[in-house]
């Protein structure tokens, strides 16, 4: 079945570092990738997405490319801030049913 | 103020007593979903709604029941609580299946 796989947290970082959180999945056909952020006490909020190969979604800085030829979809960032400590999530639609799958988030943490 | 409201905000539950999460949006959505979040396991599918009359099953339905009466609210009961359902409970809407979802603030559910 479909699947999406992220790296483990938690990821400590420094401000202004460069951040990358990889996320693989598993599925038939070609479902679109989001990545969700949670930020403390709140509930998840789309941060960005891609529907198909190639394409690159972007937001406040961060940035993740579709590649079906490795069924990835890391997130990056150039240079974290504090205000960007959060979990992560990245997320597969199931085109069969429409439902999302996800990974078990990715916790990061940016020191001063 | 658009968006997804849940209530109630926490609730500490005597197992064995029956429950009703509460889930309104006033974005006209036709999709909504139930997700529960446990730490190390992302959030699940509990049961969704594509269009307002009808309701299917997701990855972990037992234990719980959804209604779809209208197209704004879509209620959550644990007929009979256990504590294995002591999670973090979060409703999601979409415009259609598939698409990115909005979640709400969620519930934090305790049973003793």
């Amino acid at each position: 079945g479909n699947s999406v796989t992220q790296m483990e947290g938690p990821v400590t970082l420094s401000e202004e570092a460069f951040l990358t959180i990889n996320c693989t999945y598993t599925a038939t056909g070609y479902p679109s990738l989001f990545w969700y952020v949670q930020y403390p006490g709140e509930g998840l909020q789309l941060l960005l997405k891609a529907t198909k190969a190639d394409d690159k979604g972007s937001n406040k800085g961060f940035e993740a490319t579709y590649r079906k030829e490795t069924t990835s979809f890391h997130l990056e960032k150039g240079s974290v801030q504090v205000s960007d400590s959060a979990v992560y999530f990245c997320a597969l639609s199931d085109n069969q049913g429409g439902k999302l799958i996800f990974g078990q988030g990715t916790e990061l943490s940016v020191k001063p | 103020i658009a968006g997804i409201t849940q209530a109630p905000t926490s609730q500490i539950l005597a197992a064995g007593r029956r429950m009703t999460l509460r889930c309104t949006q006033d974005m006209r959505h036709n999709a909504m979903y139930w997700y529960r979040q446990d730490l190390g396991l992302g959030l699940r599918l509990i049961h969704y709604s594509n269009t307002a009359g009808t309701t299917g099953k997701g990855e972990v339905p037992d234990g719980y029941s959804v209604s779809r009466a209208n197209t704004d609210d879509f209620p959550l009961t644990l007929a009979s609580a256990v504590p294995s359902q002591t999670s973090v409970y979060f409703c999601a809407s979409s415009v259609q299946r598939g698409q990115e979802q909005f979640f709400g603030p969620g519930t934090r559910l305790t049973v003793l």
